[in-house]
């Protein structure tokens, strides 16, 4: 069945840089999107969403981006900081039925 | 408001136990999910419970059950615990479907 996929498995950032992760999905009728963190020993916690009708959300040092041309979403974090580093997972929504997430991007930052 | 809470926190069973695992949730959402986390994976749906009175199968419902004894609780058990069980499970619930979902803290199991 489609699926959230990722770009890219890791990302190394400098401490101060901007990051950016993304996400391809597949399926054209998703409506809905949820970027989440995963820090180790932890469960995932909700950072952003956002809904098709919108091309960009803000949050704080967060901005997610999404192409529905190219059926693409990104996550911008500003300023990345050490207690960044985590696993990101996209999740998308269509239909009635629950979120479907990817598998996700470690994200290490480098002091 | 605890949110989303996980009893045990740690777990190691015998091939061929069986277990339960508990989970509830404070902010009287309607919807509960339990996933799976394989190191270095995803998350992966095992059974969720749209609504008090409903549970349907996720992606690998295969030697699971689920029990929604309320609209606060939903227990997932193992019945014959194997080795391919081995992961850490993670409950989440939300007002609806389509809404942001709350996790839990997990529950590492081992089985051997």
């Amino acid at each position: 069945g489609e699926s959230v996929g990722l770009h890219l498995p890791t990302l190394s950032v400098q401490e101060g840089d901007n990051s950016i992760i993304n996400c391809a999905y597949s399926n054209s009728a998703s409506d809905y999107f949820i970027w989440y963190k995963q820090e180790s020993g932890k469960g995932p916690q909700f950072i952003i969403d956002i809904r098709s009708n919108m091309d960009k959300r803000q949050g704080q040092r967060v901005t997610v981006l999404l192409n529905k041309t190219v059926k693409h979403l990104s996550l911008q974090i500003a300023a990345t900081q050490p207690g960044d580093s985590a696993v990101y997972f996209c999740a998308e929504f269509w239909g009635n039925t629950p979120l479907v997430f990817g598998k996700g991007t470690r994200l290490s930052v480098i002091a | 408001n605890a949110g989303v809470t996980q009893t045990p926190k740690f777990q190691v069973l015998k091939t061929g136990q069986s277990m339960t695992l508990q989970c509830a949730q404070d902010m009287n959402h309607n919807s509960m999910y339990w996933y799976r986390q394989d190191p270095g994976m995803g998350l992966r749906l095992i059974y969720y419970s749209a609504s008090e009175g409903t549970t349907d199968k996720g992606e690998v419902p295969n030697g699971y059950n689920v029990s929604r004894l309320n609209k606060r609780e939903f227990s997932l058990r193992l019945e014959s615990a194997a080795p391919s069980q081995t992961s850490v499970y993670f409950c989440a619930s939300s007002a609806g479907l389509p809404n942001e979902q709350f996790f839990g803290p997990g529950t590492r199991l081992t089985v051997l």
